[in-house]
């Protein structure tokens, strides 16, 4: 079965420090791609960073990046510098399209908070 | 652009009745899909489409049909509600699913099932 697991289903950090959410997911493929997506209380889901599993750098974007460790299936952000805005909950998800059929798999998020 | 639109923000159904959620992309993706939310269950797939005239079913596709006549629009079409379908629907739209893409994600409808 492939599957994700967010084993954080919540997360607190100061503002201006860094927190790491985790990621953990199973799958046989070897060519897929990873997420993390945003979701703050208007429940818009907002991309925050992808990964090739073919790349073995880390990608980054501005003060998100993350750590993935394809062997161990590790997928983790790390937020740097948070800010209030950055209160929401997150979900990680991986992506394979196999002879044309798409799946995305998500986890069951975790609720990051932000205090000032 | 604007982007992947869904109507309506929150709906509220009796027990048996049947109603049309509407999904439509401004942005010429051919990949459609449709997932629900619910509390501690992450989004899960329920239909998707690959190009007009093309869908199939996901995760949890029971109680659900779908169409896709246009490029542009996706609705997603519950015959005989029930409250096991409360939920919160997300409709996701990305320029092709042969070349692994990022989806974009409308901002979603609440349905209540009573």
């Amino acid at each position: 079965a492939q599957t994700v697991t967010q084993s954080q289903p919540e997360m607190s950090v100061q503002e201006a420090e860094t927190v790491t959410l985790s990621c953990t997911y199973d799958t046989s493929e070897s060519d897929y791609y990873l997420f993390w997506y945003k979701q703050p209380p208007s429940r818009q889901m907002i991309l925050v960073i992808r990964q090739e599993a073919y790349k073995q750098q880390n990608a980054t974007e501005n003060r998100f990046s993350v750590n993935f460790q394809k062997a161990a299936k590790s997928f983790s952000l790390k937020i740097s510098d948070s800010q209030l805005g950055d209160a929401a909950m997150y979900f990680c998800a991986y992506r394979i399209s196999q002879g044309g059929s798409e799946k995305l798999v998500f986890g069951k998020g975790t609720k990051l908070t932000v205090n000032p | 652009n604007a982007g992947v639109t869904q109507t309506p923000k929150f709906q509220v159904l009796k027990t048996g009745q049947s109603m049309t959620l509407q999904c439509a992309q401004d942005m010429n993706h051919e990949y459609m899909s449709w997932y629900r939310q619910d509390p501690g269950m992450g989004l899960r797939l329920i239909h998707y489409s690959v190009g007009a005239g093309i869908t199939d079913q996901g995760e949890v596709p029971n109680g659900y049909n779908v169409s896709r006549s246009t490029t542009e629009d996706f609705p997603l079409r519950l015959l005989s509600a029930a409250p096991s379908q409360t939920s919160v629907y997300f409709c996701a739209s990305s320029y092709s699913n042969l070349a692994p893409d990022t989806q974009y994600f409308g901002p979603g409808t609440r349905l209540t099932v009573l």
